[in-house]
C-alpha cells in the first residue's frame, strides 16, 4: 500500500507529557499537511510543508507544537506539555505541488490526554 | 475557523434511496472537494470539482458547483449500507490548505 501512513494510530498520555507523531506521505508528493479534528467537527488546518520548508502555520499551532520535515519526506508533529484540550485526531495529508491537486489523507493519530 | 457549512447535519434514509448533501462557503475558491469519513477513521477523497466546472460524476456520485451562490451539492444515488459515514466538503482557496465544513452524518438503514 503506497498511501499516507501515520504512527502511532492511538496515543494516551498524561497531561504535561510530550508526544510525537509521525507521518509518511505518498512518496512522490511534494506537499505535506497536518490537520486536527475534534469530535463532531471537520478537520482544521495546522501547518503545511513544501518539500522540507514549512510554509504556513495556523494560529491554532501554539508554541507548544512543532512540526518538521527534515529531508522532505516524512514529517513529525510534536506537542510539548500536553493539555487536555489537545485531545483530538491528528490527520496528515499529502499532495503534488499544485494547488488544484487532491490531498490524500492518512488514517490519523487519535490522541487522548488524561 | 471553519468556513464551509454542510446541510443537513444529519441524514437518515432507507437503502436504495438517494441522498443529497449541500455545502455552502464564503470566499472564492480554486476547487471544492468532497471527502467521506467512516467512524473514527481517516478521510477518503471522493471527488474534486474545479471552480470552472458546474457538474461532475463519479460512479454513483454526482457533484454540482454554483460559484455564484457559493454552494455545492453531493448526490449519492441508490444508497447502500456501506455509504453510512460522515461527508465533508472542503474548499481550496488557493492558499494550499483545505477549509472543511462540519460535515453531514449519513445513515443508511437496511
Amino acid at each position: 500500500d503506497t498511501g499516507v501512513s501515520q504512527d502511532p494510530r492511538h496515543k494516551i498520555t498524561k497531561r504535561g507529557q510530550n508526544v510525537t507523531f509521525r507521518c509518511d506521505p505518498i512518496s512522490e508528493h511534494n506537499r505535506l499537511y497536518w490537520y486536527r479534528q475534534t469530535l463532531g467537527q471537520g478537520p482544521e488546518f495546522l501547518t503545511y510543508f513544501q518539500n522540507e520548508a514549512q510554509l504556513e502555520k495556523s494560529r491554532l499551532l501554539s508554541d507548544r507544537f512543532s512540526a518538521e520535515r527534515p529531508k522532505g519526506s516524512f514529517s513529525t508533529l510534536e506537542i510539548q506539555r500536553t493539555e487536555q484540550g489537545d485531545s483530538a485526531m491528528y490527520l496528515c495529508a499529502s499532495s503534488f505541488l499544485d494547488s488544484q491537486e487532491t490531498q490524500y489523507f492518512g488514517p490519523g493519530t487519535r490522541l487522548l490526554v488524561l | 475557523s471553519q468556513q464551509g457549512e454542510e446541510d443537513p447535519q444529519a441524514l437518515s434514509i432507507q437503502e436504495g434511496e438517494n441522498a443529497t448533501m449541500n455545502c455552502s462557503y464564503k470566499t472564492s475558491i480554486n476547487n471544492l472537494q468532497w471527502y467521506r469519513q467512516n467512524s473514527g477513521r481517516g478521510l477518503v477523497h471522493l471527488i474534486l470539482i474545479r471552480s470552472n466546472e458546474r457538474e461532475k460524476h463519479s460512479g454513483r456520485l454526482r457533484v454540482t458547483l454554483d460559484t455564484s451562490k457559493k454552494s455545492s451539492s453531493l448526490l449519492i444515488t441508490a444508497s447502500r449500507a456501506a455509504d453510512t459515514a460522515s461527508y465533508f466538503c472542503a474548499t481550496n482557496q488557493g492558499a494550499q490548505k483545505l477549509v472543511f465544513g462540519q460535515g453531514t452524518r449519513l445513515t443508511i438503514n437496511p
